[in-house]
């Protein structure tokens, strides 16, 4: 069974701080995905990283894809109140057609 | 553009009661439907996913099924609902071999 493991769980931060979160796994992924959920919303799909040592920018977001590809980083600059949310990391299951999930990092960022 | 649709948004049934969930997706065809559940705050657990009208896989053995009457519509039901059924419920549906998923809004179930 492929697992992907997030840390931190929780991160409570002061807006304009930098933080990353991390999804480990020890299994290869074919490629990684990152989402963002709000409360009482579906998680919506940021990035998709498929290439080891990929990096990809969204606006104040990096996210970077290991060289063994089993393992992620997400990177916020100078967060703001918008950020907060469930940051899930998903991988495609060795089952064609199935994701695995990680159980999250709840951010919080104050203003 | 594709679409799609879960309902209802918040749900609240007493023990023993039957459950329908319904989904349904617009602006695609053949999708890979999947209904997930999520405790407060966590991750996803897959209940059942489908390839195709009437081809269902599931994941957990658990109280609850699903269904696919249609090729975009993908229903979760249960008989009786039980206590450990609470929780939030998520349809999503990806195309072909894409490893990207697209969630509905998610149902609220209580039962009390």
């Amino acid at each position: 069974t492929q697992l992907l493991e997030q840390s931190p769980q929780f991160l409570s931060i002061q807006e304009g701080e930098n933080l990353t979160v991390y999804c480990n796994s020890s299994s290869v992924f074919s490629s990684l995905q990152w989402y963002r959920q709000e409360p009482g919303e579906g998680p919506v799909l940021l990035v998709t990283v498929v290439t080891g040592g990929e990096v990809k920018k969204l606006k104040r977001l990096t996210f970077q894809f290991g060289d063994a590809r089993k393992d992620s980083s997400l990177h916020i600059t100078a967060a703001q109140p918008g950020d907060t949310g469930l940051y899930l990391c998903a991988g495609p299951n060795t089952n064609a057609g199935k994701s695995t999930f990680g159980d999250g990092t709840t951010l919080t960022v104050k203003p | 553009s594709q679409t799609i649709h879960q309902w209802p948004a918040t749900l609240v049934q007493p023990v023993g009661s039957p459950l329908s969930l319904e989904c349904t997706v617009e602006g695609t065809s053949n999708p890979n439907l999947y209904w997930y559940r999520q405790a407060a705050g966590r991750g996803l657990q897959l209940l059942f996913y489908s390839v195709g009208i009437g081809q269902i896989s599931s994941e957990v053995p658990q109280n609850l099924s699903a269904s696919r009457p249609q090729d975009r519509q993908f229903i979760l039901s249960s008989k009786k609902l039980l206590l450990s059924d609470s929780g939030f419920y998520l349809c999503a549906w990806s195309g072909g071999t894409s490893e990207k998923l697209f969630f509905g809004s998610g149902t609220q179930l209580s039962v009390l």
